[in-house]
């Protein structure tokens, strides 16, 4: 079965830093894409960006450019979401996920499958 | 606001059909991008519940099932059992965005 393993619950401060993490396995992050997705309450899912493992080749989504980094270390099949300096709307449930069939084409099928179990980011003074 | 739109809840009795809708435009659903939905169980993250229009995976029972037409697409449920009570979220690509695009989701209430 495959699977994806996210890191715990974390509770930080405005302005701190974080780094979570999702986790693999070996064909996993040799042959897919992986992508973050963010689901606060009300607002439904948003995709947040992509990383093909790899080759560590990565793309943001427009809403997210600049606001996160996305890496990944192939050789522990670990791809990694982390905030430089976090804001209190930045508290949602981050899921990690593996994208089917990536490509901008009507041919390609672009779903997420499987998903992580989720990671509750949570940011309050 | 999401890219694809769903009713915010739909709910049914036991056994009765349901019908979940999800309008897209010419960019996503309408330029031919496959339609997929996920099933969310209360306190646990999306799963697979139809891919690429039509097609569910292994496990999922034949009681759902999905269809795509023009800009839009449908996720039924007949046969509603109490264990279907869950969010449901449509998503497909859009081709403007150059990225995954989702419903807002759909409660489904089992009375």
């Amino acid at each position: 079965e495959v699977q994806l393993v996210q890191s715990g619950p974390e509770v930080k401060k405005p302005g701190e830093s974080l780094k979570i993490s999702c986790k693999g396995s070996r064909d996993t992050f040799t042959n897919y894409w992986i992508a973050w997705v963010r689901h606060m309450p009300g607002r439904g899912l948003e995709w947040m960006g992509i990383i093909y493992p790899g080759d560590s080749d990565t793309r943001y989504s427009p809403s997210f450019q600049g606001q996160v980094t996305i890496s990944a270390d192939k050789s522990i099949s670990t791809a990694y979401l982390q905030w430089s300096s976090l804001r209190a709307s930045d508290s949602a449930i981050y899921y990690c996920a593996r994208i089917v069939g990536y490509c901008n084409s009507p041919t390609c099928p672009n779903y997420f499958d499987p998903w992580g179990q989720g990671s509750l980011v949570t940011v309050s003074s | 606001q999401s890219v694809l739109t769903q009713p915010p809840s739909v709910s049914g009795a036991p056994g009765q059909r349901v019908t979940i809708s999800c309008t897209g435009s010419s960019s996503n659903i309408g330029a031919g991008y496959d339609v997929h939905w996920y099933q969310q169980l209360p306190g646990t993250a999306p799963k697979l519940l139809m891919y690429s229009n039509t097609n569910r995976p292994s496990g999922v029972p034949d009681r759902f099932s999905g269809s795509k037409s023009g800009s839009s697409a449908s996720l039924a449920i007949t046969g509603l059992q109490a264990e279907d009570e869950a969010d449901y979220f449509c998503q497909s690509y859009d081709s403007s965005l150059s990225g995954w695009v989702f419903g807002g989701g759909t409660k489904v209430t089992v009375l």
